[in-house]
Formats: C-alpha cells, structure tokens, sequence
C-alpha cells in the first residue's frame, strides 16, 4: 500500500461548483497533515495544514479522519483560477520529511 | 515569496555527469530539506540538513549527497548522472527540523539527463 494516495483525476468541473478530493494514508502514527496546491511546472505551495476538528479558509475546508486515515479537501463555489494539482501531504517517519501522494488534478472550465 | 531561492532554473546534463544544485535558505531558517518530483509523481524526500549535519534520509543512493554551509545555504550533488535522475528539483527550509508546519519550497531546477 502506497503512504499516501489520492485519485489522481482529473476532476473537470465548472465554474461555482463544489468540488471534493480525498486522501488516505497508510501511517497511523502521523501528526502533521496538509494539502498543497501545485501550478504546471512550478512549484508545490501550502495552500492549508488540516486539523483534528477541521478548518476553513475561505471557499476551502480540509478534514481529517484519524480512525479512518483519511484527509480531504472541499473547494466550493470553483474559480477558473483553482485549475491546478492538489497535493496531499503527511509527514514521514523521519524526522522533517514530508511524504506526498501523486497528487489530483482539477481543472475548473467556464 | 517564500524566500527560498534555487539556481539554476534548468539544466541539461548527459548521462555519467555530475551536477550540484543550490539552495538558499529563508532568513533564520536553518533546516534545508531536498526533494525530487519526477513527471506526474509527488516530491519525494531526498535528505534534510540541519546546522550542517544530515539528519534525515529517504529511499535514494549514495551518489546523492548534500552540503549544508554555516549561513545555511545548501547544495545537493548527485554523481554519475541517470536517465531516470531526469526531474524537478525541490528545496525547502524551515525555522527548525521538528517544526510541525509545512515546507516552503523553492521554485525548483529542472533537471534533464540526456
């Protein structure tokens, strides 16, 4: 089983619509978790850290699910500006390393 | 801006080459931390320096390695280049190496291996 996995899409949405990705990770002893969004051929940027009780950001949600190991992400009302690969990130064994999974593609058309 | 500056932006290397990548840190970050992301892949963590020391390694060989200088900026250098070492090159530091919260990274260097 892979540490971290996500469907990789890719989600093909329309403008306004809300939109979820989901994640599961493999290590029950993880206690850092986060979702990162990542441009074509940039780099990946912290979009939010999720928490046990759940945040908000604006139109973003992040959830986290300990029992079930399991993260997602809720983008409502879509902008064409959210079109990117959405990363969801633990961290690892060892000290400072962060594990990514492959990451879900959105694209989010007019 | 994360403050994290990677040179070079690209580079084209042939096979059994060797290259250096270079990194510098966020003002008062001492932890650097590298990662590789192949095409269509999630960065993958190479190795984190912290105070010049390597403490922390994931899954790649040896003829990966690392430098960390005293004003934390940072080289990774990988010998006897691969087809498959092909990637964007990622680095990321932060305040401290436990710190909780997540990495800011770098623009990156692409790397080509042809």
């Amino acid at each position: 089983r892979k540490e971290v996995e996500q469907d990789p899409g890719p989600f093909n949405v329309p403008e306004g619509a809300t939109v979820a990705f989901n994640c599961t990770y493999s290590n029950s002893a993880s206690q850092s978790f986060f979702w990162y969004r990542q441009d074509c051929r940039k780099e990946p940027k912290l979009l939010m850290s999720v928490y046990s009780s759940g945040n908000e950001d604006g139109r973003f949600t992040a959830q986290l699910n300990r029992a079930s190991q399991y993260i997602s992400l809720l983008i409502r009302d879509s902008k064409l500006s959210d079109s990117a690969t959405y990363l969801c990130v633990v961290n690892g064994r060892s000290q400072g390393n962060l594990i990514f999974g492959k990451g879900t593609k959105l694209s989010v058309k007019p | 801006e994360t403050g994290v500056t990677q040179s070079p932006t690209h580079l084209i290397k042939t096979r059994g080459q060797q290259v250096t990548l270079r990194c510098s840190s966020q003002s008062g970050h001492n932890t650097v931390s590298w990662y590789q992301q192949a095409l269509g892949q999630g960065p993958q963590f190479i190795f984190q320096y912290y105070r010049e020391e390597e403490n922390g390694r994931g899954n790649f060989p040896p003829r990966f390695s690392g430098l960390q200088f005293p004003n934390y900026s940072s080289e990774l250098n990988v010998n006897a280049l691969e087809l498959d070492d092909s990637a964007l090159y990622l680095c990321a530091s932060r305040g401290d190496p436990g710190q909780s919260f997540g990495a800011f990274f770098g623009q990156g260097t692409r790397l080509t291996v042809v």
